[in-house]
C-alpha cells in the first residue's frame, strides 16, 4: 500500500514564526503535492512538485514556499506564519503516467492554529 | 474548487440511498473522481470514470456521467453510518503543461438511524 506520512497531525504555532511541514511518501512517487483545506472551499493547491528540486506554484502560493532536496520528501515552510494560514494542511502524492489518469495519494493532514 | 461545484451537506437515514451531485466545468476532463475523507483523515479514492462512459458500478456505488450538461453524481445505496464522512468530486485536468486535479468544496454526508 502506498504510504505517505505527515510529521504532524497538529501544530500550534505563534504568528511570526518560521513553520515546517514535512511530508514523506514511501513508494517512489515523482509528484509531490501541498493543499490546504478549508471548510466551504474544498481543497487549494499551494505547490507541487514533479521531481527533485523542481517546484511549481499552485493556485495560492502567497505566504508558503517549498523544498525537494530528496524524492520521497516535500517540505511546506511558512516563512512567517499568520493566523490566515490556520487550516488543514494535506500532502499527497501520485505516480507519473502517459495519460491524464492521475490518481493522488494523501496523507492524514496536518492541523495547524496559528495563534 | 470554483470550478467544481457540489452540495455542501446531505443527510440521509441509515438504509435510504444517497446521491451526492456535483458540477464541472471543463469540457475536456477526461477523467472525474471522487474521493472521501473520514474524520481526522486524509482523502482516499472511492472510485473515478473516464469521460467516454456514462456510467460505472462498484458494489454500492454508482458513478453517473452527463457530459452535455457536465454533471457527475455519485449514488450509494444502502447507505450506512460507516458512510458518513466528506465526499470530494474532482476532475483531472491539463493545465501548464502538468495534470491537475481540481476539487470540489466537498459534501459532508450524515447518516442517522
Amino acid at each position: 500500500d502506498v504510504k505517505v506520512t505527515q510529521s504532524s497531525r497538529y501544530l500550534v504555532k505563534r504568528t511570526g514564526e518560521k513553520v515546517f511541514l514535512e511530508c514523506v511518501q514511501d513508494m517512489d512517487h515523482e509528484n509531490m503535492f501541498w493543499y490546504r483545506q478549508d471548510p466551504g472551499l474544498g481543497l487549494r493547491l499551494i505547490y507541487f512538485s514533479y521531481d527533485v528540486k523542481m517546484k511549481e506554484k499552485g493556485d495560492i502560493p502567497e505566504g508558503y514556499s517549498v523544498s525537494r532536496e530528496k524524492k520521497e520528501r516535500f517540505s511546506l515552510i511558512l516563512e512567517s506564519a499568520s493566523t490566515n494560514q490556520t487550516s488543514m494542511y494535506l500532502c499527497a502524492s501520485s505516480r507519473v503516467t502517459s495519460g491524464v489518469y492521475n490518481e493522488q495519494f494523501f496523507g492524514p493532514g496536518t492541523r495547524l492554529t496559528v495563534l | 474548487g470554483e470550478d467544481v461545484e457540489q452540495s455542501l451537506f446531505l443527510s440521509v437515514r441509515e438504509g435510504d440511498s444517497s446521491v451526492i451531485n456535483c458540477t464541472y466545468t471543463d469540457s475536456s476532463s477526461t477523467y472525474l473522481y471522487w474521493y472521501k475523507q473520514e474524520p481526522g483523515a486524509g482523502l482516499q479514492l472511492l472510485t473515478y470514470i473516464f469521460s467516454n462512459m456514462d456510467m460505472k458500478q462498484d458494489q454500492r456505488l454508482t458513478v453517473l456521467l452527463n457530459k452535455k450538461d457536465k454533471h457527475l453524481s455519485l449514488r450509494i445505496a444502502d447507505t450506512q453510518t460507516g458512510d458518513s464522512a466528506i465526499y470530494f468530486c474532482a476532475e483531472s485536468r491539463f493545465s501548464g503543461g502538468y495534470n491537475k486535479l481540481i476539487f470540489g468544496a466537498g459534501t459532508r454526508l450524515a447518516v442517522h438511524p
